[in-house]
């Protein structure tokens, strides 16, 4: 079965650098949700996209921006990177009506 | 809000030994509860989850939990411990099942050999 597919799976950038960061949700899923993981942390909900449309917004830094395009994969943009922003990222894609979440492997980024 | 509690932040069981990972819960609404087990440097994958049926969930790997509402509890168990069952596991929760998920901070949990 199709899973959610997040690439690229490392990136290491420097600070004050910029990153984008894909997702491929589960074909038909509608919604996606992005998370990050610090080291030794649980993931903390960052932003997440109903039909392309931000749908809830949690603990994102403003230098964070992301969107869903209309074949519904989303990116997570990241810029003027700092130390603390290095993290795995978790993107989980879900139906509306339910049904669970499946959540990708991740990408790891390394800010140095 | 919804908000979940794990309770000991590192278990450690005997290989065969019974596991049990606790969990409570904090929810205004009827909640949707998960656990997610983490292997090191890998995803997050689902173990089982409860969405209002019956409230004893297996899982996979030989895991279930119960959900007990008087308790606001979703405890993860497994009968016998196996040495592939070290890793980190996270309970969380959301109230609709298409809203974002709330975790826990983890447990680890370790399996003696």
């Amino acid at each position: 079965a199709a899973g959610v597919i997040q690439s690229p799976r490392h990136l290491i950038k420097e600070k004050r650098e910029t990153a984008t960061l894909k997702c491929y949700p589960i074909p038909r899923h509608d919604t996606v949700y992005w998370y990050q993981q610090g080291p030794g942390q649980d993931p903390q909900f960052l932003i997440s996209f109903y039909e392309k449309m931000q749908s809830d917004k949690g603990s994102i830094p403003d230098r964070f921006s992301a969107q869903q395009f209309s074949d519904y994969h989303s990116e997570l943009n990241m810029s003027s990177l700092e130390l603390g922003d290095s993290a795995l990222y978790f993107c989980a894609s879900s139906l509306a009506q339910g049904g669970g979440y499946t959540f990708g492997s991740g990408t790891r980024l390394t800010v140095v | 809000a919804q908000s979940v509690t794990q309770l000991g932040s590192h278990v450690s069981v005997s290989e065969g030994a019974l596991v049990l990972l606790r969990c409570n819960y904090s929810s205004s609404v009827p909640p949707y509860l998960f656990w997610y087990v983490q292997y090191p440097n890998q995803g997050l994958q689902l173990l089982l989850k409860y969405t209002s049926a019956a409230t004893l969930v297996k899982g996979i790997n030989g895991f279930e939990a119960e959900f007990k509402k008087s308790e606001t509890s979703f405890h993860l168990t497994k009968p016998s411990a196996h040495m592939s069952d070290a890793a980190e596991y996270f309970c969380a929760v959301t109230n609709f099942g298409n809203e974002k998920l709330t975790f826990g901070t983890g447990t680890r949990l370790t399996i003696i050999p």
